[in-house]
């Protein structure tokens, strides 16, 4: 089945500077990339995601990479803010004929500090 | 609110007990999907339904667990025998159509004592 490793654990930022999560995927027939924001006690909120036939996108400060030869694809936040601080988590899937089951990585503490 | 619904919101059981979840998928939205949560780490697949068809179970689904979706709207996920290892975040999210994203519920904590 599909494994999904996400890098780094936790990455500590100062406001306005940019960060990077980074997450590599195994099978090669996985075709969609989403990225979920957790705030504590919250529920995932999807926040970007990306389809194997592109190899970028990007809405406002947030903007996603998609490498398939390398299988990796990675999460850019600009500008980041305090109220960007939450568990962001990178997930993979391949398309079935009923739906699109999500493996997810480990997650990644983002802090952004004043 | 027209988001995914989720209840109860926490459930406190004793070992043993059978407990009932139910999630409210957003209303134009045929695909639902249960996930299992646990402290520190990313949601885990459990199931999907694809109107009232399941379609796939994780293999993490022992035979104690069982879900519905008995008219394709909402569903529901049970747990017979519960046993402290089931203490976890139990998340349902739902989609529209193959490509669609996936929106997740507030979730049900459960606690088995």
């Amino acid at each position: 089945g599909e494994n999904v490793e996400q890098h780094p654990s936790t990455l500590s930022v100062q406001e306005g500077d940019s960060a990077v999560i980074k997450c590599t995927y195994s099978d090669s027939a996985s075709n969609y990339f989403p990225w979920y924001k957790q705030e504590l006690g919250k529920r995932p909120q999807l926040i970007i995601d990306i389809r194997s036939n592109v190899g970028e996108k990007k809405d406002q400060r947030i903007a996603v990479t998609l490498n398939k030869t390398a299988k990796h694809f990675s999460l850019h936040i600009t500008e980041t803010q305090p109220e960007d601080s939450a568990v962001y988590f990178c997930a993979a899937s391949a398309f079935t004929g009923g739906g699109n089951k999500l493996t997810f990585g480990t997650g990644t503490q983002l802090k952004v500090e004043l | 609110d027209t988001g995914v619904s989720q209840d109860p919101r926490h459930k406190i059981t004793k070992r043993g007990q059978n407990v009932t979840f139910r999630c409210d998928p957003i209303s134009e939205h045929n695909r639902l999907y249960w996930y299992r949560q646990t402290l520190g780490q990313g949601p885990e697949f459990l199931t999907y339904f694809q109107n009232e068809a399941q379609l796939e179970k994780s293999r993490l689904l022992s035979d104690r667990f069982s879900a519905e979706r008995p008219k394709g709207s909402f569903s529901t996920l049970e747990i017979q025998r519960t046993e402290q290892g089931d203490s976890a975040m139990y998340l349902c999210a739902s989609s529209s159509g193959l490509a669609g994203g996936q929106y997740f519920g507030p979730g049900t904590r459960l606690t088995v004592t």
